[in-house]
């Protein structure tokens, strides 16, 4: 069965970093696009980060150069460093994989979410 | 980036009603077009892609419909498990973009 479970998730201060991680089973995050999607208070959805199966990573504007997305295919879990953080960031963060169809925009399954609040 | 807009905010159907909800692209998406729902607590799911291609395990009272820019999920038959926020998302250009979501509730 597939899944993915996130954790991570908590109260930190502006300026401040946090690392979300995405436990995956079921299937190899080495071998999708895996992604970060997150949710503001009220707002819809919000793409954040892409990493493909050849390593190659991508970041909307709004966190680029702050966070990082990474994987440890030895754990098969999935990471989102975010430093800098800001009161804009806080949200749900759900990992994704994508790929339906053959499209890294199409996600197929998503994690429960990790709630990240940034205060100051 | 392309923005997308749903309507309404809000739509409060009864159950077994038919439920119709609208998704505009700011500029042509083709039939790059998606849908997912988002019960409470819960992770959201793939319902439709392709603007009418259900998606694995969808049940056939999901159906989508329309091109370019603007485009229509209904729901006929309403059950309670579909009570959800519902997200369109286009697909044509880079970054995939998502609308601000509608809320069906229970009327």
């Amino acid at each position: 069965e597939v899944q993915l479970v996130e954790t991570g998730g908590g109260w930190i201060q502006v300026g401040g970093s946090l690392r979300l991680s995405c436990a995956a089973s079921g299937f190899s995050v080495s071998n999708n696009y895996m992604h970060w999607v997150r949710r503001a208070p009220g707002k819809g959805l919000e793409w954040v980060s892409v990493i493909y199966s050849d390593g190659t990573t991508y970041y909307a504007d709004s966190v680029k150069g702050r966070f990082t997305i990474s994987r440890d295919s030895s754990k098969n879990t999935l990471y989102l460093q975010m430093n800098t953080l800001r009161a804009v960031d806080t949200a749900a963060y759900y990992c994704a994989r994508g790929g339906v169809n053959g499209n890294m925009w199409l996600f197929d399954y998503w994690g429960q979410g990790a709630l990240v609040t940034v205060s100051s | 980036e392309i923005v997308m807009t749903q309507s309404p905010a809000t739509l409060s159907v009864s159950p077994g009603e038919r439920a119709t909800l609208s998704c505009r692209a700011s500029q042509s998406i083709s039939t790059t077009l998606a849908w997912y729902h988002q019960r409470p607590g819960q992770a959201p799911r793939l319902l439709i892609y392709g603007t009418s291609i259900r998606a694995t395990g969808i049940p056939a009272r999901f159906s989508g419909a329309g091109s370019g820019t603007e485009f229509t999920l209904t729901i006929s038959n309403l059950q309670s498990e579909d009570f959800a926020v519902y997200y369109c998302q286009q697909y044509n250009k880079w970054p995939g973009t998502f609308g601000q979501g509608t809320k069906v509730e229970i009327k």
